[in-house]
């Protein structure tokens, strides 16, 4: 059950677009559509920014997008926005029937 | 509105027990998987285990298969989580979370998290 491989840290300046990898294996990323994104501010519990690889809940941004292709999937940000910044982190299902959370990665706003 | 509240949380030596609880309201419990995620401190998420809705699927990460049980009470609507012979290693802000289908799903909910430290 290793982590996926999140970048320790992405930045970007307001109104650009960046984009936050997130890479497994075919045992989790790639072999299933059951990766979710989550942003989590200091002090607070995450929340649920995109699943099921593509699909934003409702409430979320649409500057928040997902895709995936192979074993990394992908969180991008458009218009970036001072409140964008946050921790992320990528989940996914494994068939070892288990959930894997990657490392998480650091969102700066210049 | 769906509200999860954690509790028991402390500080607790290597080897002694502990049990975590979740009250949770604003939706069918019975029916919602329910998952414990923690993170220690500065470090990320970690996912720990999973229930279903009945309480008949349970699921744990290795790093605590054999030590951690995870089960409910769907006439409280409360999730639990027992520590048993936790090591220091396990020190982490505990998650409860809805989940929204057995492990291929998504946590669509979380309570604010209750510190467990273990210390000598």
């Amino acid at each position: 059950q290793s982590a996926l491989t999140q970048p320790a840290s992405v930045s970007g300046s307001p109104g650009q677009s960046i984009t936050i990898s997130c890479t497994g294996t075919n045992s989790d990323v790639g072999g299933y559509n059951y990766v979710s994104w989550y942003q989590q501010h200091p002090g607070k519990a995450p929340k649920v920014m995109i699943y099921d690889v593509t699909i934003r809940p409702s409430g979320v941004s649409n500057r928040f997008s997902g895709s995936k292709s192979g074993n990394t999937a992908s969180l991008t940000i458009s218009g970036l926005q001072a409140e964008d910044e946050a921790d992320y982190y990528c989940s996914s299902y494994t068939s070892s029937n288990t959930v894997v959370f990657g490392g998480g990665t650091k969102v700066v706003v210049l | 509105e769906v509200e999860l509240l954690e509790s028991g949380g402390g500080l607790v030596q290597p080897g002694e027990s502990l049990r975590l609880s979740c009250g949770a309201s604003g939706f069918t419990f019975s029916t919602s998987p329910m998952t414990w995620v923690r993170q220690a401190p500065g470090k990320g998420l970690e996912w720990v285990s999973l229930i279903s809705g009945s309480g008949a699927g349970r699921y744990y990460a290795d790093s605590v298969k054999g030590r951690f049980t995870v089960s409910r009470d769907n006439s409280k609507n409360t999730l639990y989580l027992e520590l048993n012979s936790p090591r220091v290693e396990d020190t982490a802000v505990y998650y409860c979370a809805k989940e929204v289908r057995v492990l291929t799903g998504y946590r669509d909910y979380w309570g604010q998290g209750t510190l467990v430290t273990v210390s000598s």
